[in-house]
């Protein structure tokens, strides 16, 4: 149990274009969901936490005009990224928790975004 | 803010024999969770181990144990009978207790495993 899915696994858009990540809790429910970024090599930088039907709270310098996150169901959150540019291209990973408060999250595959 | 340190950015081991990862972390809580995750070359995160910090016992799963030392701020990561398939990065993470607490990363360190 407690699988979680991305998709798209690998995406290419041009640069100026809106790309959406869906993430998705298989076989749980899902209050809570987050969204990360990864750069090669580097560690897991928190960009926002989203709780089901609320607005999404995101970290400090994420610029929420540009990473639009939706978490309209207890199994579905979702990542736009609005106006790609270059710099956008990363590894976006998300993660879902059971509840607001429990402590462990169980994370998705991760969403290859390459912004040419 | 809490903020955690994996002081190791690569470490080496031989297949079969034993290896510690480091990690210490920062914070003025008393109540507080310890993770260790591993993330292999497919990126999929993948939790190896959880410690509660009201627990003074160390957690362990199988081949995998944590030295937590509270008052120290410690907690590491061993990996006994090491095999190929433990080959990843491996992050260290803390989070508060309580509601909608984010998890705070490590840098991570990287683990090879020679055969």
């Amino acid at each position: 149990g407690a699988v979680v899915s991305q998709h798209p696994s690998r995406v290419i858009c041009k640069s100026g274009t809106s790309v959406k990540i869906e993430c998705r809790s298989l076989d749980f429910q899902a209050t809570t969901m987050f969204w990360y970024r990864q750069f090669p090599k580097q560690s897991l930088m928190l960009m926002a936490t989203s709780n089901e039907g609320s607005k999404a709270t995101y970290e400090q310098g994420v610029e929420k005009d540009k990473f639009l996150i939706n978490h309209a169901s207890l199994t579905l959150s979702t990542l736009t990224v609005t106006s790609a540019h270059p710099e956008d291209s990363s590894f976006y990973i998300c993660s879902a928790a059971r509840t607001v408060s429990s402590y462990e999250q169980y994370f998705g595959p991760g969403t290859r975004l390459t912004v040419t | 803010a809490q903020t955690v340190t994996q002081s190791q950015p690569e470490m080496s081991v031989q297949e079969a024999e034993t290896v510690t990862l480091s990690c210490t972390y920062d914070t003025s809580e008393s109540d507080y969770y310890l993770f260790w995750y591993k993330q292999p070359p497919s990126r999929q995160m993948i939790l190896v181990i959880r410690q509660e910090a009201y627990k003074q016992q160390n957690a362990t799963e199988n081949r995998f144990s944590v030295n937590f030392q509270k008052a120290a701020k410690s907690f590491s990561l061993k990996i006994s009978d090491s095999q190929l398939g433990d080959a990843a990065m491996y992050f260290c993470a803390y989070r508060n207790q309580g509601g909608s607490e984010k998890l705070v990363f490590g840098k991570g360190t990287k683990l090879t495993v020679n055969p």
